[in-house]
């Protein structure tokens, strides 16, 4: 099955930092889907986006559905010791209704 | 409101025993899907529900059977572990095809 191509794979950051991370595809999605999972937790909906080049914002979060429909990023502005965990893209390809999760993304900020 | 909740949150199984996790939801949600989380894979759907009575394949479905015999709960049983199945497992339910899934905090196995 596919899987979305996320990147980094880990961030070492500090605190105040910005950070970014995306997830590509070699296919066509409809939907893009933005998860923070935190350690013994299951993953959480932050974003969702489902217009090509549309830009949502959750607080200190703005994500982006890429004009190809192939990418979507995820920016955090002004990183706080709160926003570690691990971060996943996942996407609706079309004509599929099953979601196809990113390998993740693992945020860690530095004292 | 609990949400989606699992059971058992941690199992140990020796390799060939059999067990069952279970998945409960109280959102109404049509829409039912268990996943298995692996080092560096990210998810992978086992077997997805769209509804009562109905069950269907997801992307890793061999060595797992699922049932929802009642809207709220959906099943996931392993008939003989196997090593490579040692895994955290989630559930997730959703309103429909497209609306957001929500997760349950899943269940750890380790088979031996």
């Amino acid at each position: 099955g596919q899987q979305l191509n996320q990147s980094p794979q880990s961030m070492f950051i500090q605190e105040g930092e910005d950070v970014s991370m995306n997830c590509t595809s070699s296919s066509i999605f409809n939907t893009w889907l933005w998860y923070k999972q935190d350690p013994g937790e299951g993953p959480v909906l932050l974003i969702a986006l489902y217009k090509a080049g549309e830009l949502t914002s959750n607080g200190r979060l703005t994500a982006q559905f890429g004009i190809t429909r192939k990418d979507s990023f995820l920016n955090i502005s002004a990183s706080i010791p709160s926003d570690v965990g691990i971060y996943f893209c996942a996407g609706q390809p079309a004509g599929n209704e099953k979601l196809t999760f990113g390998t993740g993304t693992r945020l860690t900020i530095i004292p | 409101n609990a949400g989606v909740t699992q059971t058992p949150k941690f199992r140990v199984l020796k390799t060939g025993q059999s067990m069952t996790l279970l998945c409960a939801q109280d959102m109404n949600h049509e829409y039912m899907y268990w996943y298995r989380q692996d080092p560096g894979m990210g998810l992978r759907l086992i077997h997805y529900s769209v509804g009562e009575g109905t069950t269907a394949k997801g992307e890793v479905p061999d060595g797992y059977n699922v049932s929802r015999l009642k809207k709220q709960n959906f099943l996931l049983g392993l008939e003989s572990a196997a090593p490579s199945q040692t895994s955290v497992y989630f559930c997730a339910s959703s309103w429909g095809q497209r609306e957001t899934q929500y997760f349950g905090p899943g269940t750890r196995l380790l088979v031996l």
